[in-house]
């Protein structure tokens, strides 16, 4: 069975621009879960999806957005990005929004 | 923001040897679970042990929780030179509204096993 896919793996973005991040979850998963991870630090939550519906949203700016599709698929948006904005975003997805997440791979966004 | 904190950052011991590293956090928790990343690639789940358990095992893995202390330990008995990774715990808070979860991780334990 497929695990959570994330894509782009690596980009590279300038300050001021826009990014779009999309993850797959495991098939039957229905919920999604985003976390940022900047060098040498653990996970920060972001974004929780369920059932296609917020349930929960992390310290950030309104600059990051996300949403969820019929289909489970998720997108995280991120506008006007800041060099700080660098890091590893994770995607995670679990059955029933609880328990064991299912991390995908990653995708490494540089911000020059 | 961190909730939990490991200890040691970092740790480097001699293959065969038993690693262990521990955790603390700051409020209750539903659950607390360890996962494992693999030089800066996804998270792998290891254990998941419930606020209302002591001590858990899995293969090598040993985890303990005392929520009197708030804190947990992860034991790798045995550990071999593919064990190396950073090591996180992470915590599910009591939350409000169905469907609603959120892990707070901590900083991480980078473990070296050395052939």
């Amino acid at each position: 069975d497929a695990g959570v896919t994330q894509s782009p793996t690596h980009l590279i973005k300038t300050r001021g621009q826009h990014v779009t991040l999309r993850c797959s979850p495991i098939s039957g998963h229905k919920s999604v879960s985003w976390y940022q991870q900047v060098l040498g630090q653990g996970p920060q939550f972001i974004f929780q999806y369920y059932e296609k519906e917020e349930r929960g949203r992390g310290n950030f700016p309104d600059r990051f957005s996300a949403r969820q599709f019929p289909n489970y698929s998720s997108e995280l948006n991120v506008n006007a990005l800041l060099l700080g904005d660098s890091a590893l975003y994770l995607c995670a997805s679990s059955y029933l929004g609880s328990g064991e997440l299912f991390f995908g791979e990653g995708s490494r966004l540089t911000v020059l | 923001s961190q909730q939990g904190e490991e200890d040691p950052q970092a740790l480097s011991i001699q293959e065969g040897e038993n690693a262990t590293m521990n955790c603390s956090y700051k409020t209750s928790i539903n659950n607390l679970q360890w996962y494992r990343q693999n030089s800066g690639r996804g998270l792998v789940h290891l254990i998941l042990i419930r606020s209302n358990e002591r001590e858990k095992h899995s293969g090598r893995l040993r985890v303990t929780l005392d929520t009197s202390k708030k804190s947990s330990s992860l034991l790798i008995t045995a550990s071999r030179a593919a064990d190396t990774a950073s090591y996180f715990c992470a915590t599910d808070a009591p939350r409000s509204g169905a469907g609603s979860y959120q892990l707070t991780f901590g900083k991480g334990t980078k473990l070296s096993v050395i052939p």
